[in-house]
């Protein structure tokens, strides 16, 4: 159990437009979802913390205009990059939490690329 | 500010050579260490929790230690296939009923054949 997918494992886009990335949990339901940012070589950077049908919470430093996150249901979360711009390409991750429960568990992550 | 160090960076070990991997940290209240490993462009892959001094978990040729300022993660004989990178965290914070992790560096390990 406490399998979490990711789609797009992998996505280009132009400068300026935006992509939206999901994460399900599959086998649980997930009260809290976790979004990561990474970069080469380097280790996992919390970016948001979301709560089934509550806003998400960003850490400092996180424009939340930019990085959109919903969490509509105990199953699925999406984070929305707006006006990607070539800085914003990284791998993200995302993690779930069933409630109560203090590991969490990845997602495979999604490689994002903005040209 | 929590803080998490893990050393050595990288370390190569032929196969059946054990070590250890080290996990200092600083946190305001440990509630959990936990141990992922990470292959390489892949999310990482839960190992272990651990919640308080002199606990222990193994799993395979995996042994992870935790005391009140370090864990280690002991690796016995072994094999090609556990090269990976093994990062540690500590949840110490609580914010909204969710707990946030802080994660170290990462130690890239690589088992020669």
């Amino acid at each position: 159990g406490a399998v979490v997918s990711q789609h797009p494992s992998w996505v280009i886009c132009k400068s300026g437009t935006s992509v939206k990335i999901e994460c399900r949990s599959l086998d649980f339901q997930a009260t809290t979802m976790f979004w990561y940012r990474q970069f080469p070589k380097q280790s996992l950077m919390l970016m948001a913390t979301s709560n089934e049908g509550s806003k998400a919470t960003y850490e400092q430093g996180v424009e939340k205009d930019k990085f959109l996150i919903n969490h509509a249901s105990l199953t699925l979360s999406t984070l929305t990059v707006t006006s990607a711009h070539p800085e914003d390409s990284s791998f993200y991750i995302c993690s779930a939490s069933r409630q109560g429960a203090r590991e969490q568990y990845f997602g495979p992550g999604t490689r994002l690329t903005v040209t | 500010e929590d803080q998490v160090t893990q050393s050595p960076e990288a370390l190569r070990l032929q196969e059946g050579e054990s070590s250890s991997l080290n996990c200092s940290y600083t946190v305001s209240g440990l509630r959990g260490l936990f141990w992922y490993r990470q292959d390489p462009g892949k999310g990482p892959e839960f190992l272990f929790t651990l919640y308080s001094a002199g606990e222990e978990k193994e799993k395979e040729r995996l042994k992870a230690t935790l005391t009140k300022k370090e864990s280690f993660l002991h690796i016995t004989a072994p094999k090609p296939e556990d090269s990976a990178t093994y990062l540690c965290a500590v949840q110490a914070t609580i914010i909204q009923g969710a707990q946030k992790l802080v994660f170290g560096q990462g130690t890239r390990l690589t088992i020669n054949p």
